[in-house]
């Protein structure tokens, strides 16, 4: 069964450093999503991208933060210059078109030094 | 404002018992999609099972059922037959249909299976 893919597994950082997260969605999937989880709390909503731009983003997506599609297949979040508070569980989650669930990945854990 | 609310943080089943967890929402829309998901140590979120809203029959799969009180806007999950594998834990959420942007996550339900 397809799956969501994304690298790395574990991303540790020095805080004001710039990462980028990477995610592979379902090929036939047209919706992706960024969430965050920091450790024992809720998974929340950051940003939705539909037909290579964003098309809803949450009060924790500020201007930190970006998304894009750089090669067709590719789903990257960027964050510019890391905080502590950025260490958290990121997923990226995909939707086929007329589907009911999101699929999510493995997730990539941020860990900010 | 469309909201999830778990409100048992942690709960714990003996194997092979069954057990609840519950789930309320918040929303104004007729129309609207509502799952569990599962989330192990392995930190994989997990799809266990979904509702929609315009669906009188509460959704099965396997050991999973829910029990979908739309007037009430609960939706609580059972777990029949408790397994070590299923110690995880398990959030609900919610979407309406129309609106692809994003789900709406409870807090979580921790649960431990005991031996």
């Amino acid at each position: 069964e397809p799956e969501v893919t994304q690298t790395p597994s574990h991303q540790v950082t020095q805080m004001g450093q710039e990462v980028i997260l990477r995610c592979v969605p379902i090929s036939n999937h047209l919706y992706f999503y960024w969430y965050r989880q920091i450790l024992g709390q809720k998974v929340e909503f950051l940003v939705s991208f539909y037909n290579n731009e964003i098309s809803e983003k949450s009060e924790i997506f500020d201007d930190q933060f970006s998304v894009e599609r750089p090669d067709g297949s590719n789903f990257t979040l960027k964050i510019r210059s890391t905080k502590l508070e950025d260490s958290a569980m990121y997923f990226c989650a995909t939707v086929r078109w007329f589907s009911y669930e999101q699929y999510f990945g493995p997730g990539t854990r941020l860990t900010v030094t | 404002a469309q909201t999830v609310t778990q409100s048992q943080p942690e709960m714990s089943v003996q194997e092979a018992e069954t057990v609840t967890l519950s789930c309320t929402y918040d929303t104004s829309e007729s129309d609207y999609y509502l799952f569990w998901y599962k989330q192990p140590p392995s930190r994989q979120m997990i799809l266990v099972i979904r509702q929609e809203a315009y669906k009188q029959q509460n959704a099965t799969e396997n050991r999973f059922s829910v029990n979908f009180q739309k007037a009430a806007k609960s939706f609580s999950l059972k777990i029949s037959d408790s397994q070590l594998g299923d110690a995880a834990m398990y959030f609900c959420a919610y979407r309406i249909p129309y609106n692809f942007n994003k789900f709406y996550f409870g807090s979580g339900t921790k649960l431990n299976v005991k031996p």
